[in-house]
């Protein structure tokens, strides 16, 4: 199977504007993940979609949403851009049928704010 | 909130040597602990991972135990190669509703497998 797939892998935008970032998951899996990497506060939760329902969210501010369609794809955005939203944002999708709760990540998306 | 600790945060080997990553958790309510290993520029690649039922799972080099009463968990690899250098985070979650989407992680450790 193909793997956890992100578009674009690398974005350059300036304060004040917004992002869309695009993940596929591995065909067959239902949930979707996304997380804030940076050197400083590592790997961050945002939040789980699982069948188009956000099911659980991390601690972050509004200006940070997502969705999922109905075939599993899922896209994030970001409005309001500031410095500190640049990061590496990484996808992972899961199975979630039962007992399988691996999640596997993409290769993220390199967002720099400036 | 569930919060993680992993120590340490850097770790240099020689190759052959055994290394080991310990991690503490919060919530008695986590039930789900994977290992991810990173290697520079590249996704985080899940490499072993445990549930709360069992106490010790191995895979080959890489094995992992786990200490509910403690809180705690650790990362055993044996016998460490130059190619097992990377950033390896460990990870947390309690699921509901079958959901283990909110993985919550360690800072992580820098492993440097020295030939």
């Amino acid at each position: 199977k193909a793997g956890v797939t992100q578009t674009p892998r690398y974005l350059i935008k300036t304060r004040g504007q917004q992002v869309t970032l695009s993940c596929s998951p591995i065909s067959g899996h239902r949930s979707v993940s996304w997380y804030q990497q940076t050197p400083g506060q590592g790997l961050q939760f945002l939040f789980e979609y699982f069948s188009e329902t956000q099911r659980n969210k991390g601690n972050f501010p509004g200006r940070f949403s997502g969705r999922q369609f109905s075939n599993s794809r899922s896209e994030m955005n970001v409005s309001t851009l500031e410095l500190g939203d640049s990061a590496l944002y990484l996808c992972a999708s899961s199975p979630l049928t039962s007992g399988a709760y691996e999640q596997y990540f993409g290769p993220g998306t390199r967002l720099t704010v400036t | 909130g569930e919060n993680v600790e992993q120590h340490p945060s850097t770790l240099s080997v020689q190759e052959g040597d055994s290394a080991v990553i310990k991690c503490t958790y919060s919530d008695s309510a986590s039930n789900y602990f994977p290992w991810y290993k990173q290697e520079l520029g590249k996704r985080p690649q899940l490499i072993i991972d445990i549930r709360s039922n069992v106490g010790e799972k191995k895979d080959q080099r890489i094995a992992v135990t786990l200490n509910k009463t403690a809180k705690h968990f650790s990362l055993h690899i044996t016998e460490t190669q130059p190619e097992d250098s990377a950033v390896y985070f460990c990870a947390a979650s309690k699921g509901h509703g079958g959901s283990q989407g909110n993985l919550i992680f360690g800072k992580g450790t820098k492993l440097s497998v020295k030939p």
